[in-house]
């Protein structure tokens, strides 16, 4: 993934608003795509992941869409909390590969 | 089960020192991944191991050697320490596509 165009590095966000984060990934051939949510000190933790041959998937409170004509991620959160405050990343993967390419990521501060 | 567990949680080295960072993990996964993490920058894989005996270079493998020395076990050494390695080191593995991490580990070479 890479950070171009409607990615912002840092997003504050009003506690129980809906959160927004967006994310262009570069290879066209990509078919995985997986969110991470990273908090401070600690490893990156699934989120929730989608494949090329859907649009949109939901989890709880989350939300992925998936726009393949322009290379466009988006994770959607639900009545944020401030628990959410994290750095989020996301990831895509070619088919038979299982690396993932990383984004620069999303830090998401949410005010009470 | 305790899943991605990696030692020592902190180090500092001196430039040309040497040290090993391990990694292991209990969720009989076939794949297991080292990356680095510097401030402002996502995750850049440094080696891959995509099943026990196997190993490849990933997009930043230079002053880094690994070794998988069994279905847990992936170790990551450093053989002689740079300033430019200082970094936050996380360790992962996957069965598939869906990679779990361990906490890291956080390298400061002075």
């Amino acid at each position: 993934g890479e950070s171009v165009g409607l990615h912002l590095p840092t997003l504050s966000v009003q506690e129980g608003d809906n959160s927004i984060i967006n994310c262009a990934y570069s290879n066209s051939a990509s078919d995985y795509f997986i969110w991470y949510k990273q908090e401070s000190g600690k490893g990156p933790q699934f989120i929730i992941d989608i494949r090329s041959n859907m649009d949109k998937r939901q989890g709880q409170r989350v939300t992925v869409l998936l726009n393949k004509t322009v290379k466009h991620l988006s994770l959607q959160i639900a009545a944020t909390q401030p628990g959410d405050s994290a750095v989020y990343f996301c990831a895509e993967n070619l088919p038979n590969d299982y690396k993932l390419s990383f984004g620069a990521g999303t830090t998401v501060t949410v005010r009470a | 089960n305790a899943g991605v567990t990696q030692t020592p949680k902190f180090q500092v080295l001196k430039t040309g020192q040497s040290m090993t960072l391990q990694c292991a993990q209990d969720m009989n996964h076939n794949s297991m991944y080292w990356y680095r993490q510097d401030p402002g920058m996502g995750l850049r894989l440094i080696y891959y191991s995509a099943s026990e005996g196997t190993t490849d270079k990933g997009e930043v493998p230079n002053g880094y050697n690994v070794s998988r020395l069994n279905k847990r076990e992936f170790s990551l050494r450093l053989e002689s320490a740079a300033p430019s390695q200082t970094s936050v080191y996380f360790c992962a593995s996957s069965r598939n596509y869906e990679q779990y991490f361990g906490p890291g580990t956080r390298l400061t070479v002075t």
